[in-house]
């Protein structure tokens, strides 16, 4: 069975600083993809970042990067120099290509100012 | 650019009544997928489909029913509500390319359909 585990129901950051999002997965299968999606309080699901387990360097898109450690099954989400708009619930997910995706619980990051 | 389009985007129903939500893509997307979202959880997949004419269950298909007659749409059916469907419905699509490894296609989602049963 697929799992993903995300520990941080909440985070709070300072504007203009990074921070780091958790997210560990479970899976037997050799083949995946890991996902993070961003919802802000309007409810829309937007996708940030995407890293597929044989990729050799870590995905970057802008201000995301993820940290892939392939051996312990982790792949958390890094936001450089934090906006105030990044203030929203981040989903990691994963995609084994059986069904579809598997979600964990989120992690809602408010940005201070 | 519409992409993932579903109606309506609130909705109260009551007890007993049936109702379907509408989703459409045009993408030309092969996968489909409903989902539900209760409050402070993330997704759980209902139902989703690999192209016209197949369907199948997802981790959460019970009281719902689908049907996927084009490429294009993918309703989702409550025929006897529940307060338990009380959620944030949320469709997808996504495109995914026969013999890659990989699953590397994010998904591509609509704004959700909020249902209230009273």
């Amino acid at each position: 069975a697929q799992k993903i585990t995300q520990t941080q129901p909440g985070m709070f950051v300072q504007e203009k600083e990074a921070v780091t999002l958790d997210c560990t997965y479970d899976t037997s299968d050799p083949s995946y993809g890991l996902f993070w999606y961003k919802q802000p309080s309007s409810g829309e699901m937007i996708f940030l970042i995407y890293q597929g387990s044989y990729d050799q360097q870590n995905a970057t898109e802008g201000r995301y990067s993820l940290n892939f450690q392939k051996a312990r099954k982790s792949a958390n989400l890094v936001i450089s120099a934090s906006q105030l708009g990044d203030s929203a619930m981040y989903f990691c997910a994963m995609d084994t290509g059986r069904r579809a995706l598997t979600f964990g619980s989120g992690t809602r990051l408010q940005v201070q100012p | 650019n519409a992409g993932v389009t579903q109606t309506p985007k609130f909705r109260i129903l009551k007890i007993g009544q049936s109702m379907t939500l509408q989703c459409t893509q045009d993408m030309n997307h092969n996968y489909m997928y409903w989902y539900r979202q209760d409050p402070g959880m993330g997704l759980k997949l209902i139902y989703y489909s690999v192209g016209a004419g197949i369907t199948d269950k997802g981790e959460v298909p019970n009281g719902y029913n689908v049907s996927r007659s084009t490429t294009e749409d993918f309703p989702l059916r409550l025929e006897l509500a529940a307060p338990s469907q009380t959620s944030v419905y949320f469709c997808a699509s996504s495109s995914r390319r026969q013999g890659l490894p990989i699953p590397n296609q994010p998904q591509h989602f609509g704004d959700g359909t909020r249902l209230s049963i009273l």
